[in-house]
Formats: structure tokens, C-alpha cells, sequence
């Protein structure tokens, strides 16, 4: 069964600190996977997608990780600001299909304390 | 941000009613979702589309209905809303060309059925 596993369930830190969240997928076959950040009450905003032969692609104060061997990967927020308060939703997209299926994970509640 | 459109943000209306969200889009693409989201939980994909006159049922069940007659316009419809109705209600795009099928939010549209 495709699935989409995201830890911690939520997070609190303090502004300025750094922070990593994890995700395991069980997808297959693999595509590519993203990882988007959900602000309370809107939709998702993408942050970075990589495919099977990326390992790290960073966004800004945002650097994703893919071990697509171990089908696991990390996105590392540096330097947290009050803004990063948000759910940050690991989405993992397979080849088997035109439509470009989604899985999605429940999120990582991360708050940022000042 | 992308151009994906969703209309109302909010609507709160009383059980039995009959309702259609709106969503509209303005970068030409061809595909388009509707997903479900409720609080804590991954989004849900109940419909999705290829092109004008096309419509498919996602993977979670849903009473509602869509309907594509213009590329932009992906409107969904309940025709009789319930309590379980309750939810996030998030459109989506993607063309068939770029980068990773990626697909673009809208802001979705909070329902609350009383």
C-alpha cells in the first residue's frame, strides 16, 4: 500500500532555531517527491520537489534531503522565523499513472515561539 | 503563488441546502483535483479531471459532483449538504507539460454544514 509517513505529528521551537522534520514513503514506483508548506486556513505552497537521482535541494533557509534507497527524506529549516509557523506536508507523486497521483502525508505542525 | 482561484473562502450554511464551490484557474492547465481536508488529517483526493468533459471520482468517496465545460472552470457541487460535509475543500492544477506534473493550490474553501 502507498503511504506517506511524517514525524515528529508536531513541533515547537524558538525563533532563530534550526529544525528537521522527517518523512518515510513506501510509494512505488517512485517519481518525485515534494514537500509543501500549508499555512492555517489556505492551501499548499510547494517548497522543493526532487526526483529519484536528487539528494538535497534547498530552497532558501529550506534544504530538503531525499535517500530514495532507503526511502526516507528530511526538510531542514535554518535560522526558524515566526513565519515558519505552518504545516509542512510531504507529498510523494509515483509513475504509474497520467493523472499524476499524489500521496500526501498528515503534516508536521511546526510553531515557531519568539 | 499560482493562479488558482477559489470562491467563497468561508460559507456556513444549514443542513439540506444546496451549494457549489467554485474554483477557477488561469494558467491553462489541462488537469485539475478537488481534494478534502480536514484538520490534522492528509488531503483526500474525491475528484479530478483531464479536460473539458472530463470527470473521475477520486479515491475517497464523496456525495458531490463537478462538472468541466471550460478548461479554467472546475466547479464542485453538493446537492444536499449534511453535517459530514464539514471540511476543507482544496482545487488544484497542472499541466501536462513542465516540470513534475506539479500541481498548484487554491486557498480552498472552509464548509461548515450546521
Amino acid at each position: 500500500k502507498n503511504q506517506v509517513e511524517q514525524s515528529p505529528q508536531s513541533l515547537i521551537i524558538l525563533e532563530g532555531k534550526n529544525c528537521t522534520l522527517q518523512c518515510n514513503y513506501t510509494v512505488s514506483p517512485f517519481s518525485n517527491l515534494r514537500w509543501y508548506k500549508q499555512d492555517t486556513g489556505r492551501g499548499p505552497v510547494s517548497l522543493t520537489i526532487m526526483t529519484f537521482s536528487e539528494n538535497t535541494k534547498s530552497n532558501g533557509r529550506y534544504t530538503a534531503t531525499l535517500d530514495a534507497d532507503t526511502k526516507q527524506s528530511s526538510l531542514h529549516i535554518t535560522a526558524s522565523q515566526l513565519s515558519d509557523s505552518a504545516s509542512y506536508i510531504c507529498v510523494v507523486s509515483d509513475r504509474g499513472s497520467t493523472l499524476g497521483r499524489l500521496y500526501f502525508g498528515r503534516g508536521t505542525q511546526l510553531t515557531v515561539w519568539p | 503563488e499560482a493562479d488558482i482561484y477559489q470562491t467563497p473562502r468561508y460559507l456556513v450554511i444549514g443542513t439540506g441546502k444546496k451549494i457549489t464551490l467554485e474554483c477557477s484557474q488561469t494558467m491553462g492547465h489541462d488537469k485539475m483535483y478537488w481534494y478534502q481536508q480536514d484538520p490534522g488529517m492528509e488531503l483526500h483526493l474525491i475528484h479530478y479531471s483531464y479536460g473539458v468533459n472530463s470527470t473521475e471520482k477520486g479515491d475517497l468517496s464523496s456525495e458531490s459532483t463537478v462538472s468541466r465545460i471550460r478548461t479554467e472552470h472546475f466547479p464542485l457541487t453538493l446537492e444536499s449538504a449534511r453535517p459530514s460535509h464539514t471540511s476543507q475543500y482544496l482545487c488544484a492544477s497542472a499541466g501536462t507539460s513542465g516540470s513534475y506534473n506539479e500541481q498548484f493550490f487554491g486557498p480552498g474553501t472552509r464548509l461548515t454544514v450546521l
